[in-house]
């Protein structure tokens, strides 16, 4: 079993839609949780971080943790075509380590 | 502000030869570095991480070695390169602690 599992895609939506991006992760030591949006060809860029269960909400972004589920994921609200990217799911065990999901593709239809 | 610098952005090298890859942090003291490599269509495997000067670890066993010869200098190196060592090579660095990390702009490596 991998450490952090995520759907590969291509996950489309159209735009103005909301796009549901998941990933579980298989230590239930995990301590912090990472979502990064990577454009082809570029480094991934930090969207946003959780620690606590529960939503964590920053401008069209929701992340949402379920510890208990082994769980996360991210919601984009109002989705652009601007959106199009891998989408990477990391996790951290509070040993400095982060580890990667392999990502999953948006594509947003214009 | 905080900035990583990576150099160089791109790199075409032959099989056999010596690799050196530069990552530099301005703007932090005594960051967590990392490097990473993705290969075409892979996600990103962590191949080395520091947490202080001459602190090494080494995630997976392979061909590459990394030094940290001053706090804010990470610095990813081959004696002899083979063709599976192709990818995207990426440095990140997160603040002592461990929390969220940021990565450089990455180094194409190409072996051929």
């Amino acid at each position: 079993q991998k450490e952090v599992e995520q759907n590969s895609g291509p996950l489309s939506v159209p735009e103005g839609a909301i796009a549901s991006l998941n990933c579980t992760y298989s230590d239930r030591g995990s301590q912090s949780f990472f979502w990064y949006r990577q454009y082809s060809g570029k480094s991934p860029e930090l969207i946003m971080f959780i620690y606590s269960n529960g939503d964590k909400e920053d401008g069209r972004f929701t992340a949402q943790l379920n510890k208990a589920s082994q769980y996360v994921s991210l919601l984009i609200r109002d989705s652009q075509p601007s959106d199009s990217a891998t989408y990477l799911c990391a996790v951290d065990r509070g040993t400095y380590k982060y580890i990667f999901g392999t990502g999953t593709r948006l594509k947003v239809l214009a | 502000s905080q900035t990583i610098h990576q150099w160089p952005a791109t790199l075409v090298q032959p099989v056999g030869s010596p690799l050196s890859l530069e990552c530099t942090v301005e703007g932090t003291s005594n960051p967590n570095l990392y490097w990473y490599r993705q290969a075409a269509g892979r996600g990103l495997q962590l191949l080395f991480y520091s947490v202080g000067i001459g602190q090494i670890s080494s995630e997976v066993p392979q061909n590459l070695s990394a030094s940290r010869p001053q706090d804010r200098q990470f610095i990813l190196s081959s004696k002899k390169l083979l063709l599976s060592d192709s990818g995207f090579y990426l440095c990140a660095w997160s603040r002592p602690g461990g929390t969220e990390a940021f990565f450089g702009q990455g180094t194409r490596l190409t072996v051929v």
